[in-house]
């Protein structure tokens, strides 16, 4: 079935430094991929998005990356912050089908001083 | 403007009660998604309500789980006969509109944890 894991459930990086999470899906229709933080407490909130005629899409800080080839994704996170530690989750989905966004189990990211 | 709210935030019942659980979506948002999020784990869809459609209810776990969404804002889940199994944080999102008018982002609101004893 389908299923969209990560490949680290926890990371941990120096303030400053840049953060690379990954995420591994196994459905090649799905077309559309999110990256959502989840800190402690809280619902997940939208970081980025990518739709499979794209491979690499940044916002501010953030790079998404997609590998259609290999079905992986990643974030990038420039000059990883305190604020930047939560739970990072990716989701994807297929267009044209009635399911919904499958997540990931999510990655622990924690920034060190 | 305002996000989504999710009450209560916490709820404590014990095994063999009835809880309800209340999502307010943003308003004008068509569709409307319930999950359940157990700890250290990532979100299970529960059920998901797009406009006057029939909901897509292929999530829900069991025939104790149920939901509905009022005038097309307000939903409240229910679950009958809770389990200790059924403890999580469930968690509310909406969207402008649904995957099949092309939107995909999800608002979340805050979560309830739901204890079960």
């Amino acid at each position: 079935g389908e299923s969209v894991g990560l490949h680290l459930p926890t990371l941990s990086v120096q303030e400053g430094d840049n953060s690379i999470i990954n995420c591994a899906y196994s459905n090649s229709a799905s077309d559309y991929f999110i990256w959502y933080k989840q800190e402690s407490g809280k619902g997940p909130q939208f970081i980025i998005d990518i739709r499979s005629n794209m491979d690499k899409r940044q916002g501010q800080r953030v790079t998404v990356l997609l590998n259609k080839t290999v079905k992986h994704l990643s974030l990038q996170i420039a000059a990883t912050q305190p604020g930047d530690s939560a739970v990072y989750f990716c989701a994807d989905f297929t267009s044209g089908s009635a399911r919904q966004l499958t997540f990931g189990s999510g990655t622990q990211l924690t920034v060190l001083p | 403007g305002a996000g989504v709210s999710q009450s209560p935030s916490n709820k404590v019942t014990e095994k063999g009660k009835d809880v309800e659980l209340r999502c307010d979506p943003i308003s004008g948002h068509t569709a409307l998604y319930w999950y359940r999020q157990s700890l250290g784990q990532g979100l299970e869809f529960l059920i998901y309500f797009q406009g006057n459609s029939a909901p897509d209810k292929s999530g829900l776990p069991s025939d104790r789980f149920s939901a509905e969404r009022t005038g097309g804002s307000v939903s409240t889940l229910t679950i009958q006969r809770t389990q200790q199994e059924d403890s999580a944080v469930y968690l509310c999102a909406s969207s402008p509109r649904g995957p099949g008018q092309g939107s995909y982002e999800q608002y979340f609101g805050p979560g309830t944890r739901l204890t079960v004893t």
